[in-house]
């Protein structure tokens, strides 16, 4: 099980922003992934190995991890920042396992 | 560019079937596993099934084993989703998925469709 916290984070643009993910149990950290979804949009990939950018994926965006803990930093929030992220862990296969999400609301 | 146009969902009735589709485009298709992801209306996502690139294998989340069947036409670049007994708890966007990775089944996933609505309701 991955939970997220919190599950709402109030910020503004600017600011710093950073979004938890803990697994019940130890990971491979090198299988978790954060994903960015708006509203009435698909899940876009934004992290994947815990820290590594996805392709086109902004350099404010960064990831981090220790053994059950893993972190979303955003540094600058812009204001298309604003949305629900969720990790996964995609070290189980063939299961895949997402985190119940945070909102990241202005 | 990587394309997923998902197709097929609507209003069916609990204990009703429905199929849905994938068409996908910009990449090598039989080279990658695809995934159907759902989203109930105000919740997160839920992984319910995958199947490899060759379709050799297929898994199922529990919440959908034995109800759902996943299948894919290589020869038509569609997935493809077989739902029956469909119930209330069902009612969801439904999105696929394909993976990051041709090699390894641990590989998160990098493009998305934009979703197809079902909804299981008298």
């Amino acid at each position: 099980v991955l939970t997220q916290s919190p599950a709402i984070l109030s910020l503004s643009p600017g600011e710093r922003a950073t979004l938890s993910c803990r697994a019940s149990q130890s990971v491979n950290s090198n299988y978790i992934a954060w994903y960015q979804q708006k509203v009435g949009q698909a899940p876009r990939l934004l992290i994947y190995g815990a820290s590594r950018r996805a392709s086109g994926i902004p350099d404010r965006f960064s990831g981090s991890a220790s053994e059950t803990d893993f972190t979303l930093t955003i540094s600058r929030l812009e204001p298309e920042d604003f949305a629900v992220y969720y990790c996964q862990d995609y070290g189980n296969s063939p299961m895949f396992i997402f985190g119940q999400g945070t909102e990241l609301e202005i | 560019e990587v394309q997923l146009l998902e197709s097929g969902g609507g209003l069916v009735q609990p204990g009703g079937s429905l199929r849905l589709s994938c068409e996908a485009s910009g990449f090598s298709f039989d080279s990658y596993g695809l995934n159907w992801v759902r989203q109930a209306p105000g919740k997160g996502l839920e992984w319910i099934s995958v199947i490899t690139g060759n379709a050799k294998s297929v898994y199922y989340a529990d919440s959908v084993e034995g109800r759902f069947t996943i299948s894919r036409d290589n020869s038509k670049n569609t997935l493809y989703l077989h739902m029956n007994h469909l119930r209330p708890e069902d009612t969801a966007l439904y999105f696929c998925a394909k993976e990051l990775s041709s090699i390894t089944r641990d590989t998160p996933f990098d493009s998305w469709g934009q979703g197809t609505r079902v909804t299981v309701s008298s």
